[in-house]
């Protein structure tokens, strides 16, 4: 079974950055495309963005583009998402997902990490 | 950007009863539309996908009709643990996009 787990949560500052990672096993990580997917607190789901399998093609919300970067290390089968200059409004439950490509539905999630923003 | 309404935003039913929940994209989506499950405290499952395939493990209560811009998620005859929230989804063009969401309620 695919196991995808997400880990870099945490409280940060408005304006403050941080790094989340998504390591991925049981599946060939590098034929697969990434996305990332957020939820506010009782709120629904965010498509934030994606990654190509080779790492070559990503597209973003318009909500986090320009200050979120979404990558990938095939070699340590993990994807990344760098969160820069971060709102109160990033605040959210961050899930990773697969997909067979870019735009192609999510067939499997991680079961999320937490991001607070808040001084 | 393709906007999802989905309704009812509650829909309250007892087991062995039958749900429909639909799904309105504000322009033609064609098949690229799936649904999914996430039941409290857990992470989204994939449920239906290309507007009719079901994934992997997805019961055939779960069903699925239309396309375009109009969407009808079916489940035939509802379980205890098909209680939770749906969501519809567009894969269709940039950015991919959510519904709203539908509580299934008992």
């Amino acid at each position: 079974e695919v196991q995808l787990v997400e880990s870099g949560g945490g409280l940060v500052q408005p304006g403050g950055s941080l790094r989340l990672s998504c390591a991925a096993s049981v599946f060939t990580f590098s034929r697969f495309a990434m996305s990332w997917v957020r939820q506010a607190p009782g709120k629904g789901l965010e498509w934030v963005s994606v990654i190509s399998g080779t790492g070559g093609v990503t597209y973003y919300a318009d909500s986090v583009k320009g200050r979120f970067t979404i990558s990938r290390d095939n070699s340590k089968d993990t994807l990344y998402l760098q969160m820069d200059s971060l709102r109160a409004e990033d605040a959210a439950i961050y899930f990773c997902a697969k997909s067979t490509s870019i735009r192609y539905p999510l067939d499997s999630w991680g079961q999320g990490i937490l991001v607070a923003v808040s001084s | 950007e393709i906007v999802l309404t989905q309704s009812p935003a509650t829909l309250s039913v007892s087991p062995g009863e039958r749900a429909t929940l639909s799904c309105r994209a504000s322009q033609s989506v064609g098949t690229n539309l799936a649904w999914y499950q996430q039941r409290p405290g857990q992470a989204p499952r994939l449920l239906i996908y290309g507007a009719s395939a079901r994934a992997t493990g997805v019961p055939a209560r779960f069903s699925n009709s239309g396309s375009g811009t109009e969407f009808t998620l079916t489940i035939s005859s509802l379980l205890s643990e098909d209680f939770g929230l749906y969501y519809c989804q567009q894969y269709d063009s940039w950015p991919l996009t959510f519904g709203g969401g539908t509580k299934v309620e008992i």
